[in-house]
């Protein structure tokens, strides 16, 4: 059963612009909601995350928005750079629960 | 401060064998979490740690285990293993006690059963 979904596999993006990666939950319990970028051969490296009390979290280039009632949240990356090709996980995680769920990630190509 | 740290990086094993993987966490948290990473399934929470006492257990069958030392580093044990086993495992640790909490990731075992 997978709660956290990361419905677009991939995502091809001309370098400078924006990209936007989206991810929705089923499950109801959750309360904060992050993002890992991993290159291959190494583990995920968090992003930045962000609380159920919030809608927006801002860090650099990085911007995370929240829609619970839509049960949606997306990261923005502006501008995009070519270091930024990775895969992108979106987790979420329940009040003491102790872990995390994770979507299936979004392969970014950022193109010179 | 260094990561966390996993041993072996690599590790070939025959059906029917053992494994014992290794985590180091980074100095000062006290939780250790491990999740399996498979192209199939994606990542997958198999268990968490917190002051050698398992606080949850993700859905995999008995042959997976785990413990956490007193120096919080921890280990898990993949007893008769199948084919299906082969994946990356990871570590990761946090310093929160309680509620939410970012992890932070080592960079795996690459497990291979043949």
């Amino acid at each position: 059963d997978q709660q956290v979904k990361q419905n677009s596999p991939s995502l091809s993006v001309q370098e400078g612009r924006i990209s936007i990666l989206n991810c929705d939950y089923t499950n109801s319990m959750f309360d904060y909601f992050l993002w890992y970028k991993k290159y291959p051969a190494e583990g995920p490296t968090f992003l930045i995350s962000i609380s159920s009390i919030k809608d927006k979290n801002e860090d650099g280039r990085f911007t995370v928005f929240l829609n619970k009632s839509a049960k949606h949240l997306s990261l923005h990356i502006v501008p995009s750079q070519p270091g930024d090709s990775a895969v992108y996980f979106c987790a979420a995680s329940a009040r003491d629960d102790y872990k995390l769920s994770f979507g299936a990630g979004t392969t970014v190509t950022v193109r010179a | 401060k260094a990561g966390v740290t996993q041993t072996p990086r690599y590790l070939i094993k025959t059906r029917g064998q053992q494994v014992t993987l290794s985590c180091s966490p980074i100095s000062g948290h006290r939780s250790v979490s491990w999740y399996q990473q498979t192209p199939g399934q994606g990542l997958q929470f198999l268990f968490e740690y917190f002051s050698e006492t398992q606080r949850n257990k993700g859905n995999f069958p008995g042959r997976f285990s785990g413990r956490q030392f007193s120096n919080s580093r921890s280990e898990m044990n993949v007893s008769t293993l199948e084919l299906g086993d082969s994946a990356l495992y990871l570590c990761a640790s946090s310093s929160q006690v309680s509620g939410p909490y970012e992890q932070y990731f080592g960079p795996g075992t690459r497990l291979t059963v043949t």
